[in-house]
C-alpha cells in the first residue's frame, strides 16, 4: 500500500501570501497524483490531477508540481476562500490512498 | 448538471448490515467508473471501494474486503455499497464519487453530499 505523508499538518498564512503544501509518497506513484480541497461540511473538490493539470473551473493561482515520490501544491496568492483542508491522492497502486491532509488556516 | 445523491445511512449495531445507494444524474453513468470514499468524524479521507464502468471489475481497500460489496445498476443509474459485519471503525460519512477515467476510477471529479453511517450498540 502506498502511504502518502503530507506536511505541514497545519499551515498558518495571511490572504495574499503564497502557500506551499507538500505530499510525499512511500514509493513512486509516477505522475498519478491529485490534490483536493475540502471545506467544513462539504464534500472534497478536485483541484489538480496527474501532478499539474488543473481540473475544470479551478483558478490559475493553484498549481501542482513534482514527480515520483515528492509533490507540491502551490497557491500563488491566497484568497479568503482558499482556507480549507487539502488532501493529496494517488491512483498508481491499489488500494488508492489519500494523504492525512494539511489544514490551511488564516494567520 | 452532475448530481450524486446518497441514501441508506443510519445507526446500526456492530455485526449488522446496511446498504448504501447513490443515484446519479447529469452524465452518462455507464461511461464512468465510480467509487466510495469515507471520512470518519474529524478525520481524513479514505478510499473504500471502486467499480469499473461496466461493473465487471471491483476493487476494495484491505479493511473492507470480504465484508463490503460494491455494485452498480447502469439501467437505474445507481451505485450501491452493501456493508456487512459492520464494526465501530466503519463509522464515517460515506461519499459516492464519480471517477474521471475508465475502466478504473482514477480521480474523483464529482462527489455526493455524503451518507452518515454510525456503528454503535
Amino acid at each position: 500500500e502506498v502511504v502518502l505523508t503530507q506536511s505541514p499538518a497545519t499551515l498558518s498564512l495571511s490572504p495574499g501570501e503564497r502557500a506551499t503544501l507538500s505530499c510525499r509518497a512511500s514509493q513512486s506513484v509516477s505522475s498519478f497524483l491529485a490534490w483536493y480541497q475540502q471545506k467544513p461540511g462539504q464534500a472534497p473538490r478536485l483541484l489538480i490531477y496527474d501532478i499539474s493539470n488543473r481540473a475544470t473551473g479551478i483558478p490559475a493561482r493553484f498549481s501542482g508540481s513534482g514527480s515520483g515520490t515528492d509533490f507540491i501544491l502551490t497557491i500563488s496568492s491566497l484568497e479568503p476562500e482558499d482556507f480549507a483542508v487539502y488532501y493529496c491522492q494517488q491512483r498508481s497502486n491499489w488500494p488508492y490512498s489519500f494523504g492525512q491532509g494539511t489544514k490551511l488556516e488564516i494567520k | 448538471e452532475v448530481q450524486l445523491m446518497e441514501s441508506g445511512g443510519g445507526l446500526i449495531q456492530p455485526g449488522g448490515s446496511l446498504r448504501l445507494s447513490c443515484a446519479a444524474s447529469g452524465f452518462t453513468f455507464s461511461g464512468y467508473a465510480m467509487s466510495w470514499v469515507r471520512q470518519a468524524p474529524g478525520k481524513g479521507l479514505e478510499w473504500v471501494s471502486g467499480i469499473s464502468n461496466s461493473g465487471g471489475n471491483t476493487y476494495y481497500t484491505d479493511s473492507v474486503r470480504g465484508r463490503f460489496t460494491i455494485s452498480r445498476d447502469n439501467s437505474k443509474n445507481t451505485l450501491y455499497l452493501q456493508m456487512d459485519s459492520l464494526r465501530a471503525e466503519d463509522t464515517a460519512v460515506y461519499y459516492c464519487a464519480k471517477g474521471t477515467g475508465v475502466p478504473r476510477p482514477h480521480y474523483f471529479d464529482y462527489w455526493g453530499q455524503g451518507a452518515l453511517v454510525t456503528v454503535s450498540s
